[in-house]
């Protein structure tokens, strides 16, 4: 059964940190999406990746955040530096490139920052 | 632009009720429709789907219709168990020009069952 996988599932950090969470996708998936989903906002689409090129990333506070793809295999999402407001549970998810398909999430990200 | 809005939560039922949440989107073109549940602790999982008009999606004693008449994709099921209770999100996807695609939440709405 194909799974995509995230790591940490939980990180504690402390404001000013480097944080790092990573997303393995769906073999053959070719689009990578990132999302952070908080209490207030919901579901925000962050970022996503196309072939591993990055099509949207306006989402995404830019001068903290940072998403790539260095290969096929791994997607990554940065915040340097963290902050408090950053706490949340960031998903990934993957699919292919359809209208109607659908997107297979991992199990998220709990990042809490101090 | 492209949105979603579902009724708010939460919603409290007792086993074996039967369930409608009320899902209107707002799109241009012909977006494809989707219902996902989360369960606690876990991530977002396809409940059902739908990709053009008067389709209907069904999964687990779950159904939802594409209606574009009314805009709408409302949840319903006709039995409800414990194990039903979760946060359900309604989606769409649209192309935004190019080939771009983008998945568009509602704010989800939590369901409880109590047996």
């Amino acid at each position: 059964d194909a799974r995509v996988t995230q790591t940490p599932r939980h990180k504690v950090t402390e404001m000013g940190q480097e944080v790092t969470m990573r997303c393995q996708p769906i073999l053959g998936h070719n689009t990578v999406f990132w999302y952070r989903q908080t209490m207030m906002q919901g579901l925000e689409l962050l970022a996503y990746f196309r072939n591993r090129a990055p099509l949207d990333d306006s989402g995404m506070p830019k001068d903290r955040f940072s998403a790539e793809m260095p290969d096929a295999t791994l997607a990554t999402l940065k915040i340097q530096p963290s902050e408090p407001r950053d706490s949340a549970v960031y998903f990934c998810a993957s699919g292919t490139w359809t209208s109607g398909d659908t997107q297979y999430f991992g199990p998220g990200t709990r990042l809490t920052v101090l | 632009g492209n949105s979603v809005t579902q009724m708010e939560g939460p919603v409290t039922l007792s086993e074996e009720a039967f369930l409608t949440i009320n899902c209107t989107y707002t799109a241009t073109g012909y977006p494809s429709l989707f219902w996902y549940v989360q369960y606690p602790g876990e991530g977002l999982q396809l409940l059902l789907k739908a990709t053009k008009a008067d389709d209907k999606g069904s999964n687990k004693g779950f159904e939802a219709t594409y209606r574009k008449e009314t805009t709408s994709f409302h949840l319903e099921k006709g039995s409800v168990q414990v194990s039903d209770s979760a946060v359900y999100f309604c989606a769409l996807t649209y192309n935004s020009g190019g080939s771009n695609y983008k998945l568009t939440f509602g704010k989800g709405t939590l369901l409880t069952v109590n047996p």
